[in-house]
């Protein structure tokens, strides 16, 4: 049971170019979530999902594209990349939405030069 | 505006005693709050919820209470062990916005041999 499964780990971008972090989960959950972790300012939510085919945004949301087509995968994509967007980058899901227990995966370190 | 506030200063403990970390919030109505554990370059890892209508939850050696007039939840973990080492995080659900889970910035304990 691999949980929630998040690629690259690292990934080093110039300012402008477009990306996609993925993630993925094997645990049939409806929630997902994006938060961004940058020190002295704790995990902020960038996107969230209810289920596929359903995303809002967070309290971050500038500068981030989601789309939720199918339960298992909700990837985050950066159009045009900002130093600004320089973070850790965690993916989260939960069977009874942001109420319940939330799966974390390991993270992607993003540096946007 | 809306604060979700924990001690950015460490808590050192020996082990052995009883750790307390402190959750304040303003302007918030929280329908519950979470507790997670996060450790150096890993996702947060989900401890405890308790609701807004409970005062108390416990899991082995740790207890949460949730106080809305004081607008404050207290983590404890008693009989600390090293391997207790982590920083703490806490996370709350606004009667509002339900399916947002917006977290503080953490406090990190280290626990003394």
């Amino acid at each position: 049971n691999a949980g929630v499964t998040q690629t690259p780990k690292f990934q080093v971008l110039k300012t402008g170019q477009s990306m996609t972090l993925q993630c993925a989960q094997d645990m049939n959950h409806e929630y997902m979530s994006w938060y961004r972790q940058d020190p002295g300012m704790g995990l902020r939510l960038i996107h969230y999902s209810v289920g596929a085919g359903i995303t809002d945004q967070g309290e971050v949301p500038n500068g981030y594209n989601v789309s939720r087509s199918t339960t298992e995968d909700f990837p985050l994509r950066l159009l045009s990349a900002a130093p600004s967007q320089t973070s850790v980058y965690f993916c989260a899901s939960s069977l009874q939405g942001a109420q319940g227990k939330l799966f974390f995966g390991s993270g992607t370190q993003l540096s946007v030069l | 505006s809306q604060k979700i506030e924990q001690n950015s200063e460490a808590l050192n403990i020996q082990e052995g005693k009883t750790a307390t970390l402190t959750c304040n919030y303003t302007n918030y109505s929280p329908a519950y709050l979470q507790w997670y554990r996060q450790d150096p370059g890993r996702g947060p890892v989900f401890l405890l919820l308790i609701r807004e209508n409970e005062k108390e939850k416990r899991k082995e050696r740790l207890k949460v209470t949730f106080d809305t007039t004081l607008k404050q939840s207290l983590f404890h973990i008693t009989a600390s062990q090293p391997a207790d080492s982590a920083t703490y995080l806490c996370a709350l659900g606004a009667a509002t916005g339900f399916q947002k889970l917006v977290f503080g910035t953490g406090t990190r304990l280290l626990v003394s041999p």
